[in-house]
């Protein structure tokens, strides 16, 4: 398996474009997360899906964030309008909730960057 | 809100020593998880080792091992026999019990510097 597959791994726009990003979890995993890198907060939950319903997205900053997974092989998140504060690594992480060692997968992240 | 707390923004150690990283958590639950993950400079975050709460003994994997302090609210991880691969960002994270599986807060992380 390729592991959790993200796109694009780098991203530069300017503030008040609409940016997607896209996840690919591992097959089989029923739990998809997508979590928030920066320097000032550093990692945190922003939602997370399981068998592709959210279940929490109290971590989702604004209503200019939003989240889908329209099936189990795919999830996006997407910020509309960005702003420079919006700036971070993104990252998706799929699990196993049958898996004893509860083992997050996570991708390589990517970095927005909004101007 | 739970929090956790690493203390150490960075740490080096010599190639085949060994160092202990410290990690700090606050939370009034009986019920939880803790973790340790490995950040490398390709940024994709791997799972280094867990530890339940309700369980006294420390985990090992391989080179890690962890000294869990459940009264002291303290979770370090020694790395022994340290290589060049285990440079990195080093996470301690923490998860409540019950239905919040995944939902970890991190701590800040600690750079790890290997020195050949």
């Amino acid at each position: 398996d390729a592991g959790v597959i993200q796109s694009p791994r780098h991203e530069v726009t300017e503030m008040g474009q609409e940016v997607t990003l896209r996840c690919k979890p591992i097959s089989g995993h029923d739990y998809l997360f997508w979590y928030r890198q920066t320097m000032m907060r550093g990692l945190e939950l922003l939602i997370y899906f399981n068998n592709n319903v959210p279940i929490d997205d109290s971590g989702m900053p604004e209503d200019r964030f939003s989240a889908k997974m329209p099936n189990a092989s795919f999830s996006t998140l997407k910020i509309q309008p960005s702003e420079p504060r919006d700036s971070a690594v993104y990252f998706c992480a799929s699990s196993f909730a049958g898996v004893a060692t509860e083992k997050l997968f996570f991708g390589s992240g990517t970095q927005l960057s909004v101007l | 809100a739970q929090t956790v707390t690493q203390s150490q923004p960075e740490m080096s150690v010599q190639e085949a020593e060994t160092v202990t990283l410290s990690c700090t958590y606050d939370t009034s639950e009986s019920d939880y998880y803790l973790f340790w993950y490995k950040q490398p400079p390709s940024r994709q975050m791997i799972l280094v080792i867990r530890q339940e709460a309700y369980k006294q003994q420390n985990a090992t994997e391989n080179r890690f091992s962890v000294n869990f302090q459940k009264a002291a609210k303290s979770f370090s991880l020694k790395i022994s026999d340290s290589q060049l691969g285990d440079a990195a960002m080093y996470f301690c994270a923490y998860r409540l019990g019950g239905t919040s599986y995944g939902k970890l807060t991190f701590g800040q992380g600690t750079i790890l510097t290997v020195h050949p």
